[in-house]
């Protein structure tokens, strides 16, 4: 099984804060990469999908992008309030399917 | 608007057995790829099994593969899991999700059935 492993697996920072979570694949895998969103007691929200694309009415400070094989980034250029969280990268390439452990965003 | 509710939990002590169902509506069942996806208590996401539209192809993650077998009734619109040998690290949430409408991937999701495996 391909292994996702983020880091890292929590952050503090401010409203206004760049802040960016990194995701690296145990093996190369083509552009089946996700990130998701979950807040505390809700269901999980697809934020990006194949890599970089932004899903529908997601705000365009959240972005998406690869480096090399294996590392995936998703990057929030302004944070804001609503954006504290934890965010979990996913992939899709091929069963089985896999989640990083999660990145739990704090308001410093 | 997609609808997906679970059913079937509960507790069950290590060794025993469990079928989660999942029931549709709001959508088209046969176009899509579902998932069941768990979460334990205060831990991440794990993706757990997933099948096609037919349930021609299915996957299992490796920490239930032989354990677990994920079906579908298109007629039913409904999805389902058994869950045999069940241990203690099975305890979670159980969501059943529904395939992104142009990807793969959960997007759609239930609100979760609760699975405590406990003696």
């Amino acid at each position: 099984a391909i292994q996702l492993t983020q880091s890292p697996s929590s952050l503090s920072a401010s409203v206004g804060d760049r802040v960016t979570i990194t995701c690296r694949a145990s093996h190369g895998i083509t552009s089946a990469i996700a990130w998701y969103q979950q807040k505390p007691g809700k269901i999980p929200k697809v934020m990006i999908y194949d890599v970089s694309s932004l899903e529908s009415e997601v705000p365009s400070r959240f972005s998406g992008s690869r480096s090399g094989t294996d590392f995936f980034t998703l990057t929030i250029s302004s944070l804001q309030p609503e954006d504290f969280a934890t965010y979990y990268c996913h992939q899709f390439n091929s069963y089985p399917y896999t989640f990083g452990q999660g990145t739990k965003l704090e308001i410093k | 608007e997609v609808h997906l509710v679970e059913s079937g939990g509960g507790v069950v002590r290590p060794g025993g057995s469990l079928r989660l169902s999942c029931a549709a509506s709001g959508f088209t069942f046969h176009d899509h790829g579902m998932s069941w996806v768990r979460q334990a208590p205060g831990k991440g996401l794990e993706w757990v099994c997933g099948i096609n539209w037919n349930g021609g192809v299915t996957g299992y993650a490796d920490s239930v593969q032989g354990r677990f077998t994920i079906s579908r009734d298109n007629a039913k619109n409904s999805l389902y899991v058994q869950m045999n040998s069940l241990r203690v690290e099975d305890t979670a949430l159980y969501y059943c999700a529904r395939d992104h409408d142009f990807r793969t991937l959960p997007n759609y999701w239930g609100q979760g059935i609760l699975v405590t495996v406990s003696s």
